[in-house]
């Protein structure tokens, strides 16, 4: 089984650019989840989509959006970006949620440098 | 906010001792996972306990959970080169996995 799949892997954007990154799930994966990873705040928990609905979000901004297709594909968008954007974002996938006794299984990330 | 915290931040041992790694908690919880990070690249799953099992191993690994105390080990045995990465406790809390800080372990050979 193909694994979780991010793409770009790495991605440099100016302040005020914004920039979707994008996620494909293991097959059969309903529940995609967000995370941002940087030195300073660890891992923050941007949302998590199911079956094309957002069922939990974190404490970010509005900037961040994000959005599940009947494929169970993601995308998550990012405006007006800021320096302190810059991070390792993470996908991952489940059968029904990580806090559901289903674990998480991840993509290798994509890097956001903003400039 | 971070339900878990790991300790020690740092570790750094020779190939063939043993690793421990804690992790405590705030609030309760329905299960508790482990998760490994090599550098730059996604979390790998490791191994998840529920609330109402004390002990469980995976090859190499054992993992303790003490709800009472809120918190939990991970033992990693015979430890080799390969081990070396980051290793993250996480908890469900408010309908969402979160993270603790990380424990760096770096195994010499």
């Amino acid at each position: 089984k193909a694994g979780v799949t991010q793409t770009p892997r790495y991605l440099i954007k100016t302040r005020g650019q914004q920039v979707t990154l994008s996620c494909s799930p293991i097959s059969g994966h309903r529940s995609v989840s967000w995370y941002q990873q940087t030195p300073g705040q660890g891992l923050q928990f941007l949302f998590e989509y199911f079956s094309e609905t957002q069922r939990n979000k974190g404490n970010f901004p509005g900037r961040f959006s994000g959005r599940q297709f009947s494929n169970s594909r993601s995308e998550m968008n990012v405006s007006t970006l800021e320096l302190g954007d810059s991070a390792l974002y993470l996908c991952a996938s489940s059968l029904a949620g990580g806090y559901y006794n289903s674990p998480l299984h991840f993509g290798n990330g994509t890097r956001l440098t903003v400039t | 906010s971070q339900q878990g915290e790991e300790d020690p931040q740092a570790l750094s041992i020779q190939e063939g001792e043993n690793a421990t790694m804690n992790c405590s908690y705030k609030t309760s919880i329905n299960n508790l996972q482990w998760y490994r990070q090599n550098s730059g690249r996604g979390l790998v799953h490791l191994i998840l306990i529920r609330s109402n099992e004390r002990e469980k191993h995976s090859g190499r690994l054992r993992v303790t959970l003490d709800t009472s105390k809120k918190s939990s080990s991970l033992l990693i045995t015979a430890s080799r080169a390969a081990d070396t990465a980051s290793y993250f406790c996480a908890t469900d809390g408010g309908n969402k996995l979160v993270f603790g800080a990380g424990t760096i372990l770096r195994v010499k050979s």
